[in-house]
């Protein structure tokens, strides 16, 4: 099946700094959403992106739909202790009229050192 | 608001052991539901379409006799384990698109740790 390639795996960084995550694929998506899941816990939405080009803000966090359609990414500014999860991007075709599922990246783990 | 319950969060279970679990949407409507399982430190994969009144489509690799999905109605989808073994054990998440309104993000529930002994 399609898959996502989404970058980097993991990220140890300082608490404050800005971090940076991506995610290609080798098929067009036509919409892009990026999740954080907490252990034990299902995924929740962060933002949603629906057009090729679009740049969307969510409080500290940024993300934007690739002008391709098969790349995006995540970036969250000046990091904080509750950051810390797994970032996942997931693309949907939404072709053919119905709802479609989501291909998921492979994740990219947040650690913070205080 | 796009609340997805559900249930149950933990099971423990011997093999062979059929186990259901529940996805409702609380406050909205959801023609469409979706499953996914999550092995550790993996990511979600879908693994079928859950289509109100009508057959839960499968992806490639994923048995429909051995993961039965019900959705009866417009906020309930089940996700039926029949004779679970130790290699079903994973985490089962469900998540859910309002009906209305074109192109919405699907929403998670919180998922089902499922272990089986």
């Amino acid at each position: 099946g399609q898959q996502l390639n989404q970058s980097p795996q993991s990220m140890f960084i300082q608490e404050g700094e800005d971090v940076s995550m991506n995610c290609t694929s080798s098929s067009i998506f036509n919409t892009w959403l990026w999740y954080k899941q907490d252990p034990g816990e299902g995924p929740v939405l962060l933002i949603a992106l629906y057009k090729a080009g679009e740049l969307t803000s969510n409080g500290r966090l940024t993300a934007q739909f690739g002008i391709t359609r098969k790349d995006s990414f995540l970036n969250i500014s000046a990091s904080i202790p509750s950051d810390v999860g797994i970032y996942f991007c997931a693309g949907r075709q939404d072709s053919g009229g119905g709802a479609d599922g989501l291909t998921f990246g492979k994740g990219t783990h947040l650690i913070i050192q205080p | 608001g796009a609340v997805v319950s559900q249930h149950p969060s933990r099971v423990i279970c011997k093999s062979g052991t059929s186990v259901k679990i529940e996805c409702r949407s609380l406050d909205f409507q959801a023609t469409t539901m979706f499953w996914y399982r999550q092995f550790p430190k993996q990511s979600l994969m879908l693994m079928a379409t859950s289509n109100e009144g009508s057959k839960a489509t499968y992806e490639q690799g994923v048995e429909k006799d051995k993961f039965l999905i019900n959705h009866a109605s417009l906020t309930l989808s089940t996700l039926t384990v029949t004779s679970a073994h130790p290699e079903d054990s994973s985490f089962y998440i469900c998540s859910a698109t309002p009906t209305t309104g074109v192109g919405q993000p699907q929403h998670f529930g919180d998922g089902t740790r499922l272990s089986i002994l």
